[in-house]
């Protein structure tokens, strides 16, 4: 158990549509990343928030967006969903800056179809 | 953000030490290497980090040599439920978070 829990588990949305995914970081962390998991591939790097403002974004189109609460929990919004969309999203949360152990710690993840 | 290069696939067998080696040539000052083991349908989970020399814990070692553009992963005496997707990565563990780039990792099977 790493404390860090997503919801939901899994999820199946038409294409077209849009998807809201959220995290529950682990207490005491400030950053949450999150990832895109193609099957048989390693994650892929979405975006970062750390306190609340966007630090980092891989290389994904505007529709992915996201949002960090003063909670640090965090969401990963995606509109217009296509096909190639479905995956595995994986968040990450993290303590950033305060010393050299600042593993992330991930969440089983959010399976998502797109049909 | 620095690339990493690892093998894709390895072989072993139960009981066997297995070391698996990775690239990291454009590693900065302020990078740490990382390593992560991901299951199939998991999140993948911190098995080690180390900066330079020899890291050790109690389910694995990691060795960086002087240069640091390389590093290698020691699994001891690994069993069956060490199969898994192995990966390396390398970042700044303090400027505003670890952002933490995966390869496509190192697939590991550990045969009876």
């Amino acid at each position: 158990e790493t404390g860090v829990t997503q919801s939901p588990t899994h999820l199946i949305k038409t294409r077209g549509q849009q998807v809201t995914l959220r995290c529950s970081s682990q207490s005491g962390h400030n950053t949450v990343s999150w990832y895109q998991q193609a099957l048989g591939q390693g994650p892929q790097f979405i975006f970062q928030y750390y306190r609340e403002e966007e630090n980092g974004r891989g290389n994904f189109p505007p529709r992915f967006s996201g949002l960090q609460f003063p909670n640090y929990s965090s969401e990963l919004n995606v509109n217009a969903l296509e096909l190639d969309d479905s995956a595995l999203y994986l968040c990450a949360s993290s303590l950033a800056g305060t010393s050299s152990n600042t593993e992330a710690f991930f969440g089983q993840g959010t399976r998502l179809t797109v049909v | 953000l620095a690339k990493t290069t690892q093998p894709i696939s390895m072989d072993s067998y139960e009981g066997q030490e297995v070391n698996i080696t990775c690239s990291h040539n454009n590693i900065a000052t302020n990078d740490y290497i990382t390593w992560y083991q991901q299951f199939p349908s998991q999140g993948p989970r911190f098995i080690i980090q180390g900066y330079k020399t020899k890291v050790t814990n109690e389910v694995a070692s990691l060795f960086i040599p002087a240069d640091r553009k390389s590093s290698t992963l020691s699994l001891p005496r690994v069993s069956l439920s060490d199969t898994a997707v192995y990966y390396c990565l390398v970042g700044d563990a303090h400027t505003g978070g670890f952002k933490t780039i995966f390869g496509a990792g190192t697939r590991l099977f550990v045969k009876a």
